[in-house]
């Protein structure tokens, strides 16, 4: 079945970077575009960015464009999300989702089960 | 402020149905991207509910049915069970903002 698992997750102060990795498994890694999505305390779901199937197009959302970076390894069937300058306001727990296939448009069928970043002084 | 507008909860009591529903706008919703729908029970990851309008994936019960209209869509939910407790999110793809949108979540609670 299809896994998503993330790591990469923990403290960080503002300013400073995180990597996020997440491990895919049991589907054509390369046949999907990838998203992360985002969730602060208590908050609903924040789409972050997504890579399309081939690696060709990266989008992301206003709050973290110039910021953080997605990419991918499709000989490892891992996807990243590098997070530079980091302020506290990307407090959060990070989701890696599936989207649907040779497409970047949603749903997402799959979502990992969550990396928590928490930034502060 | 969402690209896409949700209330802020709803409430039911077993066995009732509650509507929740989703509004967009003509750079989303309006232009005919599909909207989907997940639930997220507290503590754990979304999932997919609703996908392409109305569709449900395998092992979603028939209880949970979608619609859309225009700039507005809806998720339906009949027979309400205590387990239907959850966040309730909707999705679709912006084109003024160029990305992916969610609503701002529903709450249902169950009485």
């Amino acid at each position: 079945q299809v896994r998503l698992v993330e790591s990469g997750g923990g403290v960080a102060r503002p300013g400073r970077s995180l990597k996020l990795s997440c491990g895919a498994s049991g589907f054509i890694f390369s046949n999907y575009a990838l998203h992360w999505v985002r969730q602060a305390p208590g908050k609903g779901l924040e789409w972050v960015a997504l890579i399309s199937y081939d690696g060709r197009e990266a989008l992301y959302a206003d709050s973290v464009r110039g910021r953080f970076t997605i990419s991918r390894d499709d000989s490892k069937s891992t996807l990243f999300l590098q997070m530079n300058n980091l302020i506290p306001g990307d407090t959060a727990v990070y989701y890696c989702a599936r989207g649907a296939y040779g497409t970047v448009l949603p749903p997402f069928d799959s979502w990992g089960q969550g990396t928590l970043v928490s930034v502060s002084s | 402020q969402s690209a896409l507008t949700q209330p802020p909860s709803v409430s039911g009591a077993p066995g009732q149905g509650v509507t929740i529903s989703c509004t967009g706008s003509s750079s989303n919703l309006g232009i005919g991207h599909d909207v989907h729908w997940y639930q997220q029970i507290p503590g754990t990851a979304p999932k997919l509910l609703i996908h392409g309008n109305t569709n449900r994936p395998a092992g979603v019960p028939d209880r949970f049915s979608g619609s859309k209209s225009g700039t507005s869509a809806s998720l339906t939910i009949t027979g309400l069970r205590t387990e239907d407790e959850a966040d309730y999110y909707c999705q679709s793809y912006d084109i003024s903002l160029r990305g992916v949108v969610f609503g701002g979540g529903t709450l249902l609670t169950v009485l």
